[in-house]
């Protein structure tokens, strides 16, 4: 069930430094791309989404920038801040990729 | 944003025995609701699409005889896991579309529920 692949697996960056997770996907019938945040035996939850006619989605500190013809698409997360220590996920709803451990040094 | 809520959020089991979970959309009608399940530090796997009404779809390499689901109203989708074996330890997560998103494809999760097969 790879139907989208992330990268990297785990990820360290300085407090204040830039996060940058990419996934790729196949099936160009997928219309929905959200981004979640899972905590430690909690819920995923969503970080912000963005439909395919889009090149690019600001909220906060949170950016995600998409690529149609590359069936590709990043999460940048500003200003990473030790409290964004999380798993994320991106999906190509409703399938999940394979999550990246970010770790936010203070 | 909407609310999605699972029970129970942890159970221990006995090899052998069957297991329901429960998944409810607590302010809205969900038409669709999706169960996935995962592994320790490992990403969720989706294991079927409920449709309120009609018969679950169910992914590639799950068994539909050993996951039993039922999305009998537009509130709640239960899912049976039927002689469970310590194989089937996981975190099982149900999410839920919310109609009044207008289309869009918006899936609020639940909190987990927690199976131990011991």
């Amino acid at each position: 069930q790879q139907q989208v692949k992330q990268s990297p697996q785990s990820l360290i960056v300085q407090k204040g430094g830039i996060s940058i997770i990419n996934c790729a996907y196949e099936n160009t019938a997928f219309d929905y791309f959200p981004w979640y945040q899972q905590f430690p035996g909690k819920g995923p939850a969503l970080l912000i989404a963005i439909r395919p006619d889009v090149s690019e989605k600001k909220e906060g500190r949170f950016t995600i920038s998409f690529n149609k013809s590359a069936k590709q698409f990043s999460l940048h997360i500003m200003d990473s801040q030790p409290g964004d220590s999380a798993t994320y996920f991106c999906a190509a709803s409703p399938f999940f990729g394979g999550g990246t451990r970010l770790m936010v040094k203070p | 944003g909407a609310v999605v809520s699972q029970h129970p959020s942890w159970v221990i089991c006995k090899s052998g025995t069957s297991v329901k979970i429960e998944c409810r959309s607590l302010d809205f009608q969900a038409t669709t609701m999706f169960w996935y399940r995962q592994f320790p530090k490992q990403s969720l796997m989706l294991m079927a699409t409920s449709n309120e009404g009609s018969k679950a779809t169910y992914e590639q390499g799950v068994e539909k005889d050993k996951f039993l689901i039922n999305h009998a109203s537009l509130t709640l989708s239960t899912l049976t896991v039927t002689s469970a074996h310590p194989e089937d330890s996981s975190f099982y997560i149900c999410s839920a579309r919310d109609p009044r998103d207008g289309g869009l494809e918006t899936q609020y999760f639940g909190p987990g529920t927690r199976l131990l097969v011991l």
